[in-house]
């Protein structure tokens, strides 16, 4: 059965950088679209960012445009989130997650499907 | 932005009572809409994608319904495990929004 493990979190200072990790066991994540979605304390979820198989095609929300970029190594089973620029806001719990796709009457249904257990970032000083 | 507006925010219900949760689009989204359940201290979970088709493994007692704007979650009858906290999820397009959540206690 598939797995996805983060790491990565931790306390930084507000303007900080982190850099989260996600590596995939059990199932060929290369095959999949890949995404980070994270949870602030006691809060909603929230979808960050989404990535191609290939690398090539990426989206993510306007709160982080500019500050974090979501990238991958398939090679290495691997995803990323570069955090730069860090806000107290961005305090969360960053999930990764599988994606996948379901083409029904013709149109592309998307679900979030295998999740990480996620890792805590907070920024504070 | 699409917005996902879910009520109510909480509820308490009896086991076995029928629960309903709506979620509401801030305009159309077909049917791109997905339902999560994520229990306490636990992941999201995939309850229902196209607005009414049910996940392989999830109990028959969640069913979903609606498109366009408006749209249900319902449980046919409450069970201790339906504690947790519901999601509905826009993925019409970019960016993907989710509502903000509906927690469902036992009375």
């Amino acid at each position: 059965e598939g797995q996805l493990v983060e790491s990565g979190g931790g306390l930084v200072q507000p303007g900080g950088s982190l850099r989260l990790s996600c590596v995939a066991s059990g199932f060929t994540s290369s095959n999949y679209w890949m995404s980070w979605v994270r949870q602030a304390p006691g809060k909603g979820l929230e979808w960050v960012a989404n990535i191609r198989q290939d690398g090539n095609e990426k989206y993510d929300v306007d709160s982080v445009k500019g500050r974090f970029t979501i990238s991958r190594d398939n090679a290495k089973n691997s995803l990323y989130l570069q955090m730069n620029s860090l806000r107290a806001e961005d305090t969360a719990v960053y999930y990764c997650a599988s994606l996948k796709k379901r083409v029904m009457f013709g149109r592309d249904h998307w679900n979030f499907d295998l999740w990480g257990r996620g890792t805590l970032v907070t920024v504070s000083s | 932005d699409i917005q996902m507006t879910q009520s109510p925010s909480s509820l308490s219900a009896s086991i076995g009572d029928r629960v309903t949760i709506t979620c509401r689009a801030s305009q159309g989204i077909f049917d791109y809409l997905a339902w999560y359940q994520q229990k306490p201290g636990g992941v999201p979970n995939l309850l229902i994608y196209a607005a009414s088709t049910l996940q392989s493994g999830v109990p028959s007692r969640f069913s979903g319904s609606g498109s366009g704007t408006d749209f249900t979650l319902t449980i046919s009858s409450l069970q201790p495990e339906d504690v947790a906290t519901y999601y509905c999820q826009n993925y019409d397009s970019d960016p993907w929004t989710f509502g903000q959540g509906t927690k469902v206690e036992i009375k």
